[in-house]
């Protein structure tokens, strides 16, 4: 069955410090789609990437990276420099190719970056 | 509006009232899903449409909920007899096919 598992409930960092956020997936096909949102406060889910299984690259974006380990299943989010801003709820998806509509999220893990 | 729309975004409702939670999805997606997202726990997928067609409901957590589309763009999911548990926030997205889900604000219903 589909799972994603958010093992880090809460982080809490100072201004400046790196800090990544764990993702860990479960799912039977070879064939899936892998996301990060966050949620700030004002609720609204706010896209942040979309990895094919096919493409194990790690990917650059500014501050923000992302390492997708096949072998181990899993898809971290790294935020470099971490800014008050960064500060929210970060949620990993998943998508089947079976059910290529229908996102699975973990929990959440909730970010707070102190000045 | 250039974004999802949910509306109300808040909304208290006594035990075993009904309530409608209306979203307008951002103009021309052919694709609108409803989530319910209880507090500290991540969304989880409620129902799907394409167009005004409810191609999965499988989420819908009792026969007291039920959504509907009629003309493919606003939805409305609807809640008879609330319960407690049926406190969450309540959220739309919507998307062009197969592309990036646009999320709205959320509507968060408070049962007491």
């Amino acid at each position: 069955a589909q799972k994603v598992t958010q093992a880090q409930t809460e982080i809490s960092v100072v201004e400046k410090e790196d800090v990544t956020l764990d993702c860990v997936y479960e799912t039977r096909d070879t064939t899936y789609y892998l996301f990060w949102y966050k949620q700030p406060p004002s609720g609204e889910l706010v896209f942040l990437i979309r990895r094919n299984s096919f493409d194990e690259q790690n990917e650059i974006s500014g501050r923000y990276s992302w390492n997708f380990q096949k072998s181990t299943s899993s898809f971290n989010f790294t935020i470099t420099a971490s800014q008050v801003v960064d500060s929210a709820v970060y949620f990993c998806a998943h998508i089947e190719r079976d059910s290529s509509y229908k996102l699975i999220f973990g929990s959440g893990t909730r970010l707070l970056v102190r000045p | 509006g250039a974004g999802v729309s949910q509306s109300p975004r808040y909304k208290v409702a006594k035990r075993g009232q009904d309530v409608a939670l209306r979203c307008d999805p951002i103009s021309g997606h052919v694709s609108l899903f409803w989530y319910q997202q209880a507090l500290g726990q991540g969304p989880e997928f409620l129902t799907y449409f394409q167009n005004e067609a409810q191609l999965d409901k499988s989420g819908l957590p009792s026969d007291r909920f039920f959504a509907e589309r009629p003309e493919g763009s606003v939805s409305t999911l609807k809640i008879q007899r609330t319960q407690q548990e049926d406190s969450a926030v309540y959220l739309c997205a919507s998307s062009q096919g197969a592309g990036e889900l646009f999320f709205g604000e959320g509507s968060r219903l408070t049962v007491l």
